[in-house]
């Protein structure tokens, strides 16, 4: 069964620094989502896709955080400089233009 | 604004037990709800979907619009339901907003 791919697993990064996440959706999905989920809380969009077009970035820190999806296939996930704040684990997930959505295994970020 | 509470961030019973684990959504529009769940060491996956009505896993969840809720529930608790439930309503095209999640813990 195809799965969403994200890579690396974990990271550990100082702040200033930058770094970089990476998703490979599920082949054929248009949409695809990053979310960042802070100990405790619920997943919080950052991004979403469709195709390679930013549908909603409403919520991405715009001054540090950027995201593309160059082909409409795989994305990237940037932030630079990296704050104590960003500590969190970055979601991905996507979805064949539809309401379910399949996550990866996430990304945890922890920002020394 | 649009939000999704689950008020309980733990819920411990007793394996057999029945199960309710609550979710009051904020009015907007005519959203559609769902809830995911994720197991230990385990992505994030979803668990049902009001519109579709069925049962998953011998869990339900029924919409509620004159109270705003969506409350998952289980007649018999099992041990391998302990994981961490998240409800979530629909905002926008194809965008969700999830509640904070409620740890369920099935005692032996």
């Amino acid at each position: 069964e195809a799965e969403v791919a994200q890579s690396p697993r974990y990271k550990i990064t100082e702040k200033s620094q930058a770094v970089a996440f990476w998703c490979d959706p599920i082949s054929g999905h248009a949409t695809l989502y990053w979310y960042r989920q802070i100990l405790g809380q619920g997943p919080e969009l950052l991004v979403q896709f469709q195709d390679e077009s930013v549908v909603d970035d409403s919520q991405l820190p715009k001054d540090r955080f950027s995201a593309e999806r160059l082909k409409g296939v795989d994305s990237t996930l940037k932030i630079q400089p990296a704050e104590l704040g960003d500590s969190a684990m970055y979601l991905c997930a996507s979805s064949p233009t539809s309401y379910t959505q399949y996550f990866g295994p996430g990304t945890r970020l922890t920002v020394l | 604004a649009q939000r999704v509470t689950q008020p309980e961030k733990l819920l411990s019973v007793f394996k057999g037990a029945p199960v309710e684990l609550k979710c009051n959504y904020s009015y907007s529009g005519s959203p559609e709800l769902f809830w995911y769940v994720q197991y230990s060491r385990q992505r994030l996956q979803l668990l049902l979907r009001h519109i579709s009505r069925e049962s998953i896993k011998g869990f339900t969840a029924d919409l509620n619009k004159g109270e705003t809720s969506f409350h998952l529930k289980k007649p018999f608790a099992q041990e391998e339901d302990s994981a961490m439930y998240y409800c979530a309503r629909t905002s926008g095209t194809y965008k969700y907003i999830f509640g904070t999640g409620t740890r369920l813990k099935v005692l032996a």
